[in-house]
């Protein structure tokens, strides 16, 4: 079964310094990765996604994403923090064997950029 | 830019009511999905649908539920019988090719049902 971990609920960081959301999958074969970010009252909007080819994923608003097959995580980072950028975002996954098949979420994680 | 549409943003309604929940996918899509997120929780899948039937399901969606594609440009999800545990943001997701695991999902802005 997939399953996705993002184990922190809550990450502050301070405007203009660079910020981490770590999210962990596990999948029975080669995982599609996707990152998706939620603004108060709004719904998912699609960031990034990992499909295959190079491990740093650049997506949307400058946010980026490393796949690491190793130790099975999609980490989202920016280099540099705008209050803009606090929201809620989920890290998603589906099994390369699954076809189109749902995504499965991970929990969340509400990232507060203070300025 | 093509969005996925949804109506209404938040339903409120008695417990045994029946909801209907409508949402437009992006027009040129032919997979679609709804999702729902109780507050606080994560965002869990209930049914998909291609080619004008059901292609997947999760336990959540039971007898209670249904959906339908009654025209070329809706999509909607059809609660019979409301419950108090069905209150949860409603999300429609749209995707362009069916046969693709690598396709993006694109989300509508939801719906919040709070059943009373």
């Amino acid at each position: 079964a997939q399953s996705v971990a993002q184990p922190e609920d809550q990450v502050n960081v301070a405007e203009g310094n660079p910020l981490t959301v770590k999210c962990t999958y596990s999948v029975s074969g080669n995982p599609y990765l996707f990152w998706y970010v939620q603004y108060p009252n709004r719904g998912l909007q699609f960031l990034l996604k990992y499909i295959t080819g190079d491990n740093l994923v650049k997506g949307s608003y400058g946010f980026e994403a490393e796949f690491n097959k190793s130790q099975t995580s999609f980490h989202l980072k920016k280099p540099s923090a705008l209050v803009s950028d606090s929201a809620l975002y989920f890290c998603a996954v589906r099994d390369f064997y699954s076809g189109n098949t749902p995504l499965v979420f991970g929990k969340g994680t509400r990232l507060s950029v203070i300025a | 830019e093509p969005e996925v549409t949804q109506t209404p943003s938040h339903q409120v309604t008695q417990m045994g009511q029946e909801v209907i929940l409508r949402c437009v996918p992006i027009s040129n899509h032919l997979y679609f999905y709804w999702y729902r997120q109780i507050l606080g929780q994560k965002v869990e899948f209930l049914v998909s649908f291609y080619n004008n039937e059901i292609s997947e399901k999760s336990e959540i969606f039971d007898d209670q539920f249904s959906v339908e594609r009654p025209d070329g440009s809706n999509f909607t999800l059809k609660i019979r019988s409301t419950k108090l545990e069905d209150s949860a943001m409603y999300f429609c997701a749209s995707t362009r090719d069916p046969a693709s695991g690598t396709d993006t999902q694109y989300f509508g802005p939801g719906t919040r049902l709070t059943v009373l």
